[in-house]
């Protein structure tokens, strides 16, 4: 089974730093997805960015990167310039590729989350 | 795009009655997702549907639970004879995919808070 660990449950940066959240994954499989997910305090799950673990080349949205590390299965979320709307919990989960034949496994594994304090 | 809503948003009931929840995706997407979320914790995946056909059930969806899609539009998620470990936020997720299409990322509703007196 797939496992998504996330070590820190909470981190805090000053308004305009960068901060780094950590992510690690154990799975057998050798094509997957990535993902960060945002859940401020509306409770509404918003995707942040997203990588396919085929791709080298790391993800990028805007304030927002990834740095992916296949081989340490490591999937670290960058987020530069913070600013106060960033605050929330960020989950990093894992999917399966689905097989061309269709079915398999669809849902998200998640991590337990770390909680993201942006201080003025 | 109204996105995915969830009905309603919060439910308080006692101990050992049925609840439904309802999810309505975003019109365009065929599949469907139901997690469940505890306090501190992230989503854990119960169960999902690709148009009506539910295709895969995790080991946490218990026989006390069934979900439906009976159209293939909208989704009920059922909880008998509940218990206070159900006491959870249950959330609804929908995405765009099939057989050869890339995975399109899951998009969520605001969720339901089940609280078990």
């Amino acid at each position: 089974a797939q496992t998504v660990t996330q070590s820190q449950p909470e981190m805090s940066v000053q308004e305009a730093e960068t901060v780094t959240l950590s992510c690690t994954y154990d799975t057998s499989e050798s094509d997957y997805y990535l993902f960060w997910y945002k859940q401020p305090p509306s409770r509404q799950m918003i995707l942040v960015i997203r990588q396919e673990a085929y791709k080298q080349q790391n993800a990028t949205e805007n304030r927002f990167s990834v740095n992916f590390q296949k081989a340490a299965k490591s999937f670290s979320l960058k987020i530069s310039d913070s600013q106060l709307g960033d605050a929330a919990m960020y989950f990093c989960a894992y999917r399966p590729t689905l097989p061309y034949s269709g079915g398999g496994a669809d849902g998200l594994t998640f991590g337990k989350g770390t909680h993201l304090i942006i201080q003025p | 795009d109204t996105g995915v809503s969830q009905d309603p948003r919060h439910k308080i009931t006692k101990r050992g009655q049925n609840v439904t929840f309802r999810c309505d995706p975003i019109s365009e997407h065929n599949r469907l997702y139901w997690y469940r979320q505890t306090l501190g914790q992230g989503p854990e995946f119960l169960t999902y549907f690709q148009n009506e056909a539910q295709l895969e059930k995790s080991r946490l969806l218990s026989d006390r639970f069934s979900a439906e899609r009976p159209k293939g539009s909208f989704s009920t998620l059922e909880i008998q004879r509940t218990e206070q470990g159900d006491s959870a936020m249950y959330l609804c997720a929908s995405s765009l995919g099939g057989t050869l299409s890339v995975n399109q990322p899951q998009h969520f509703g605001d969720g339901t808070r089940l609280s078990i007196l």
